[in-house]
C-alpha cells in the first residue's frame, strides 16, 4: 500500500540552526513529490515539488529537498532557520496520471517545527 | 494566483444537524478535493472531484457526501453532524492533468457539540 511517513512529530531547533526534516515513503513506482508547510490556523502552502530530472529542488523561503530514490525518502533542509519558519510541515505523494484518479495526494502525519530564539 | 476559498473558518454546529461547507476556486481547476485534519493523523481524504457531477470517495467517506454542480464549487455535506466529525476541514483544487499540486483554501474548524 502507499503511504509517507515522517518519522519526527516534533522538532526544535535554535534560530540559525541548519534544519532537516525526514520523508519516507513506500510506493510502486516514481511518485511526484511535495513538502507544504502550514502556519497555524491557517491552509497548506506548497514549498517545493519533485517531478523528475534533478533530484536536488529547490522552493521557496530558502527550502531545498533531496529526492534519493534508493532510500525512499525526500527530506526537507534548510541551512538556517529563521523564527518564522515555525509551523507544520507536511511531505506528501501524489500518482502519475490515471484518469479519475485526479492526483491525489496521499501525506505524512507532519512534523511540527518549533524554533527557539 | 489561485485562489481558493472556504465559506466559513469556524463554524459550531450541534449533534445530528445538516452541515454543509462550502468551497469555491477561481482558477477552473478540474479536481477539487476534501480533507479532514486531525492532530497526529496528517491529512485524510474524504471525496474527490474531477469533474462536475462526478465523484469518487476518498479514504474516510463514511458520514460525508458531497455536490459538484458547478465546475468551481465543490460542497462538503454531513447529513447529520457528529461529535467525531469535529476536525478542520481543507478543500484543495488542481489541473486534472500533468504534474501539478494542489492548491488548499484556508480551512474551516468544525465543532460538533
Amino acid at each position: 500500500a502507499q503511504s509517507v511517513t515522517q518519522p519526527d512529530i516534533h522538532i526544535t531547533v535554535s534560530e540559525g540552526a541548519s534544519l532537516e526534516l525526514r520523508c519516507n515513503y513506500s510506493y510502486g513506482a516514481t511518485p511526484y513529490l511535495f513538502w507544504y508547510v502550514q502556519s497555524p490556523g491557517q491552509g497548506l502552502q506548497l514549498l517545493l515539488k519533485y517531478f523528475s530530472g534533478d533530484t536536488l529542488v529547490q522552493g521557496i523561503k530558502g527550502f531545498e529537498a533531496e529526492f534519493k530514490r534508493s532510500q525512499s525518502s525526500f527530506n526537507l533542509r534548510k541551512p538556517s532557520v529563521h523564527w518564522s519558519d515555525a509551523a507544520e510541515y507536511f511531505c506528501a505523494v501524489g500518482a502519475r496520471m490515471i484518469y479519475n484518479q485526479g492526483g491525489k495526494l496521499i501525506f505524512g502525519q507532519g512534523t511540527e517545527l518549533s524554533v527557539k530564539p | 494566483d489561485v485562489k481558493v476559498t472556504q465559506s466559513s473558518r469556524y463554524l459550531v454546529k450541534r449533534t445530528g444537524e445538516k452541515v454543509f461547507l462550502e468551497c469555491v476556486q477561481d482558477m477552473d481547476h478540474e479536481n477539487m478535493f476534501w480533507y479532514r485534519q486531525d492532530p497526529g493523523l496528517g491529512l485524510r481524504l474524504i471525496y474527490f472531484s474531477y469533474d462536475v457531477k462526478m465523484k469518487e470517495k476518498g479514504d474516510i467517506p463514511e458520514g460525508y457526501s458531497v455536490s459538484r454542480e458547478k465546475k468551481e464549487r465543490f460542497s462538503l455535506i454531513l447529513e447529520s453532524a457528529s461529535t467525531n466529525q469535529t476536525s478542520m476541514y481543507l478543500c484543495a483544487s488542481r489541473l486534472k492533468q500533468g504534474p501539478y499540486e494542489q492548491y488548499f483554501g484556508p480551512g474551516t474548524r468544525l465543532t460538533v457539540t
